[in-house]
């Protein structure tokens, strides 16, 4: 079975300045993926950033990137340059042989 | 850009009653996905279908939950007989792969929040 765990409930950041987010995961399987999702006011699930476990090189996406740290079974998200925009749930999330699991969320503020 | 689209955006139903949650998936994807999020909860996994069967489905879609793809467009999540546990965001999702161990996204819809009284 997989796991994600995400220890920080909340987390807060000044507008402009860059914040990290935890996040760690069990998983079975040789082939993989990991997801950071974002969730606004809206509710909607948002794509921000896709990492494959066989590739080494951590995944960017404009202000987003990943530390991915395979042996270690973790996949922290860093923002830089927050914007108020940013403000949301952030879920992590893996697939293997099951469609998504995700970890329990971490809310971000952005503080202006 | 295409998106992934529910109906009704909230739904409120009595106890005991049956309700039908509406999803269009990406008209080129293959693989479709109910998910449920109860409320300041993480996102749970319901069932996934391809090719008009379940192919995966969580412990928590019972015999209670019935998924349906009654024409070529629409993707339906039916409960017969919905209980207050119930209550929570339904996410509908589609991808073009299968989302398992291989390079696909998945779209997620805008959600029906459904609420059981």
């Amino acid at each position: 079975a997989q796991t994600v765990t995400q220890s920080q409930p909340e987390m807060s950041v000044q507008e402009a300045e860059t914040v990290t987010l935890s996040c760690t995961y069990d998983t079975s399987e040789s082939d993989y993926y990991l997801f950071w999702y974002k969730q606004p006011p809206s509710r909607q699930m948002i794509l921000v950033i896709r990492q494959e476990a066989y590739k080494q090189q951590n995944a960017t996406e404009n202000r987003f990137s990943v530390n991915f740290q395979k042996a270690a079974k973790s996949f922290s998200l860093k923002i830089s340059d927050s914007q108020l925009g940013d403000a949301a749930m952030y879920f992590c999330a893996t697939s293997g042989n099951t469609p998504l699991v995700f970890g329990k969320g971490t809310r971000l503020s952005v503080i202006a | 850009e295409p998106e992934v689209t529910q109906t009704p955006s909230h739904q409120v139903t009595q106890m005991g009653q049956e309700v039908i949650l509406r999803c269009v998936p990406i008209s080129n994807h293959l693989y479709f996905y109910w998910y449920r999020q109860i409320l300041g909860q993480k996102v749970e996994f319901l069932v996934s279908f391809y090719n008009n069967e379940i192919s995966e489905k969580s412990e928590i879609f019972d015999d209670q939950f019935s998924v349906e793809r009654p024409d070529g467009s629409n993707f339906t999540l039916k409960i017969r007989s919905t209980k207050l546990e119930d209550s929570a965001m339904y996410f509908c999702a589609s991808s073009d792969v299968r989302a398992s161990g291989s390079n696909s996204e998945q779209f997620f819809g805008p959600g029906t929040r459904l609420t059981v009284l």
